[in-house]
């Protein structure tokens, strides 16, 4: 199985770019989540889908993020315009209905904005 | 605010001595624990995870955790690190049951050989 696969894995962009993170979850996999990971503030859920269907989008920091699931093997976690302070780690971690409390994670995408 | 506490920030150690990294939570009612682990380069990876049963919960490479109900405690030990140990360790904490993950600062262990 080739994991939870990311893209790209590094990312460097301007100040007011729109950035596209992607993620092809575990196939298989129901549930896909997606987190931030900063000094300041740790790893932070951001949102997380089950079957396609967002469920919880409360740690999306604001309306510049967006995410969407167009079907089972496909996710954009999209910042538009992007800010300096959107520079983190991002991952992206799937489950299966199977093991609903084991989430897989992906390398994640390193997002530096200037 | 409910949190998840893990006490040490960097732990250097020598291969073949003891380790143990604290975690505490501030959630109340029954709680889903983990433990993962971030390799140098790496993704992270689930180490061990209790939910019920036996408070002792061994997982891969030697890592075991003991939950504490009573000081809401779920400490990660190994009884002799390797260098390959060596890596960032997260505990997380399902407070709901619904699979969302709140994840402690994290610990880097650094084992020197």
């Amino acid at each position: 199985d080739a994991g939870v696969i990311q893209s790209p894995r590094h990312e460097v962009t301007e100040m007011g770019q729109e950035v596209t993170l992607r993620c092809k979850p575990i196939s298989g996999h129901n549930s896909l989540f997606w987190y931030r990971q900063t000094m300041m503030r740790g790893l932070e859920l951001l949102i997380y889908f089950n079957n396609n269907v967002p469920i919880d989008d409360s740690g999306m920091p604001e309306d510049r993020f967006s995410a969407k699931m167009p079907n089972a093997s496909f996710s954009t976690l999209k910042i538009q315009p992007s800010e300096p302070r959107d520079s983190a780690v991002y991952f992206c971690a799937s489950s299966s209905y199977l093991d609903t409390d084991t989430q897989y994670f992906g390398p994640g995408t390193r997002l530096t904005v200037l | 605010a409910q949190s998840v506490s893990q006490h040490n920030h960097h732990v250097i150690l020598s291969e073949a001595a003891s380790l143990e990294l604290g975690c505490n939570y501030s959630y109340g009612g029954t709680v889903n624990l983990f433990w993962y682990v971030q390799y140098p380069g790496q993704h992270l990876q689930l180490l061990l995870k209790y939910f019920s049963g036996d408070p002792l919960v061994k997982g891969i490479k030697g890592f075991e955790a003991e939950f504490i109900k009573s000081k809401f405690s779920f400490n990660l030990r190994k009884p002799s690190v390797q260098w390959s140990d060596t890596a960032e360790y997260f505990c997380a904490v399902d407070p709901s049951n619904d699979y969302k993950l709140s994840f402690g600062a994290g610990t880097t262990v650094t084992v020197r050989a």
